[in-house]
C-alpha cells in the first residue's frame, strides 16, 4: 500500500530564516507530486505540483520553491522566511486514473 | 475553466440529523468530482468520488453523494450524524486522468451538537 510521509509535522522559525519542508511517497512510481498552504480558518493553495523528477510547476508567486530530486521526494524551501509564510503544509500525490489525490499528514509552521 | 462552490462556510446539525453539505461545479468536461474530510491539524481524507457510472456514490463513514448533471451539483449527505462527524469538508473537481491538477472548494466546517 501507498504511504506518505512529510516532516517536520511542526516547526518554528523566526522571520528571515530558510526553511526545507521535506515530503516523501512509498509504494507507488513516477507520481505527481503537490505542495498546498492552508492559512489558519482558510481553505488549500496550490503552491506547486510537479509531474517528475526535475519538473516544476508554480501556482502562486512567492518566497517560496520547490525541487524534486527523487522520483518520490518532494522538497518546499525558502531562503529568507516571512510571516506571511505561517499556515499547514500539505503535501500530497496522485496517479493516473481519476486523478484523486492522496494527503499527508501536514506541517504546522509558524513564522515569529 | 472549472471551478466548486461549497454553499455554507459553516454547518451545524443536531447529534442523529440529516447532514447535507452542498456543491457546485462548473467543468467543460465530464467531471471527476470528490469529497474530502480534514480533522484538525490533520490531512485530508478521501470520502468519496464520483468518475463514471452509477450517480449515487457510497463513501466511508456512512457518508454519500450523489451527481446531479442537471444540476451541477455534488451535495454531500449522511442520514444521521455523530459526534465524530465533527471536521471540515472540502468538495473538489478534476477533468479525468488527463488532469494534474484538482479544484478545491473553500470548505465547509461541519458542527455536531449533543
Amino acid at each position: 500500500s501507498q504511504t506518505i510521509h512529510q516532516w517536520p509535522a511542526t516547526l518554528v522559525q523566526p522571520v528571515g530564516s530558510p526553511l526545507s519542508l521535506e515530503c516523501t511517497v512509498e509504494g507507488t512510481s513516477n507520481p505527481n507530486l503537490y505542495w498546498y498552504r492552508q492559512a489558519a480558518g482558510r481553505g488549500l493553495q496550490l503552491l506547486f505540483y510537479s509531474v517528475g523528477i526535475g519538473q516544476i510547476s508554480s501556482e502562486v508567486p512567492q518566497n517560496l520553491s520547490a525541487s524534486r530530486p527523487q522520483d518520490r521526494q518532494f522538497i518546499l524551501s525558502s531562503k529568507k522566511l516571512l510571516l506571511s509564510d505561517s499556515g499547514f503544509y500539505l503535501c500530497a500525490w496522485s496517479v493516473g486514473g481519476s486523478g484523486e489525490q492522496y494527503f499527508g499528514p501536514g506541517t504546522r509552521l509558524t513564522v515569529t | 475553466a472549472q471551478s466548486v462552490t461549497q454553499l455554507g462556510s459553516h454547518v451545524s446539525v443536531s447529534e442523529g440529523a440529516l447532514v447535507l453539505l452542498r456543491c457546485n461545479y462548473s467543468s467543460s468536461v465530464p467531471p471527476y468530482l470528490f469529497w474530502y474530510v480534514q480533522y484538525p491539524n490533520q490531512g485530508l481524507q478521501l470520502l468519496l468520488k464520483y468518475t463514471t457510472g452509477a450517480t449515487l456514490v457510497k463513501g466511508i463513514n456512512g457518508f454519500e453523494a450523489e451527481f446531479k448533471k442537471s444540476e451541477t451539483s455534488f451535495h454531500l449527505t449522511k442520514p444521521s450524524a455523530h459526534m465524530s462527524d465533527a471536521a471540515e469538508y472540502f468538495c473538489a473537481v478534476s477533468e479525468g486522468s488527463s488532469a494534474s491538477k484538482i479544484i478545491f472548494g473553500s470548505g465547509t466546517r461541519l458542527s455536531i451538537r449533543p
